[in-house]
């Protein structure tokens, strides 16, 4: 059972555009979610995180929504860049027991 | 500042061999600690998490085995491998405020 989906598995966006990456999940406990960033042959970099508590939270070019009545959360990216070019994670879990849920990824292609 | 290491790289392994792969971390003390494993197409699937020495949280059933022989020290071992654990295994630490997981660079293990 898949607590957290990720339904894109790919995206392709023009240099310039808003990059929309989207994710659910089903576990309504689950009160931290966090967006991480993978290139091939390496580990996940952290990227933007939001609690439970608000329903944007916005870090330089990237914006995480969370809309909790739709367990949705999107990671928006504005304007998007060629170096954005990678395979995205959602995660989201119980702060408290620190134990956080990975969707599949979106891999998100900037063309130039 | 923290930093976490992981070895080796790549690993091309036989089926039934053993597996040892170590991921240490510096700059923290009392860190908890992760593996998980990125199966292709597939996303980031917990298999282990350890809050201290000789602690060891199981998520999936598996042919796989966690220790924590040090503080700073997290091991993933098996007796004998088999071709579905091919994969790229990370190593993760937990941030000082809990926020997010910092992840090591990975291992590629195939299996042949």
């Amino acid at each position: 059972d898949q607590q957290v989906k990720q339904n894109s598995p790919s995206l392709s966006v023009q240099e310039g555009r808003i990059s929309i990456l989207n994710c659910d999940y089903t576990n309504s406990m689950f009160d931290y979610f966090l967006w991480y960033k993978k290139y091939p042959a390496e580990g996940p970099t952290f990227l933007i995180s939001i609690s439970s508590i608000k329903d944007k939270n916005e870090d330089g070019r990237f914006t995480v929504f969370l809309n909790k009545s739709a367990k949705h959360l999107s990671l928006h990216i504005v304007p998007s860049q060629p170096g954005d070019s990678a395979v995205y994670f959602c995660a989201a879990g119980d702060s408290g027991t620190y134990k956080y849920i990975f969707g599949t990824g979106t891999r998100l292609k900037v063309l130039a | 500042s923290q930093t976490i290491h992981q070895w080796p790289a790549t690993l091309v392994q036989p089926v039934g061999s053993p597996l040892s792969l170590e991921c240490t971390v510096e700059g923290t003390s009392n860190p908890n600690l992760y593996w998980y494993r990125q199966a292709a197409g597939r996303g980031l699937q917990l298999l282990f998490y350890s809050v201290g020495i000789g602690q060891i949280s199981s998520e999936v059933p598996q042919n796989l085995s966690a220790s924590r022989p040090q503080d700073r020290q997290f091991i993933l071992s098996s007796k004998k491998l088999l071709l579905s654990d091919s994969g790229f295994y990370l190593c993760a630490w937990i941030d000082r405020d809990r926020s997010h997981r910092h992840f090591g660079a990975g291992t590629r293990l195939s299996v042949l």
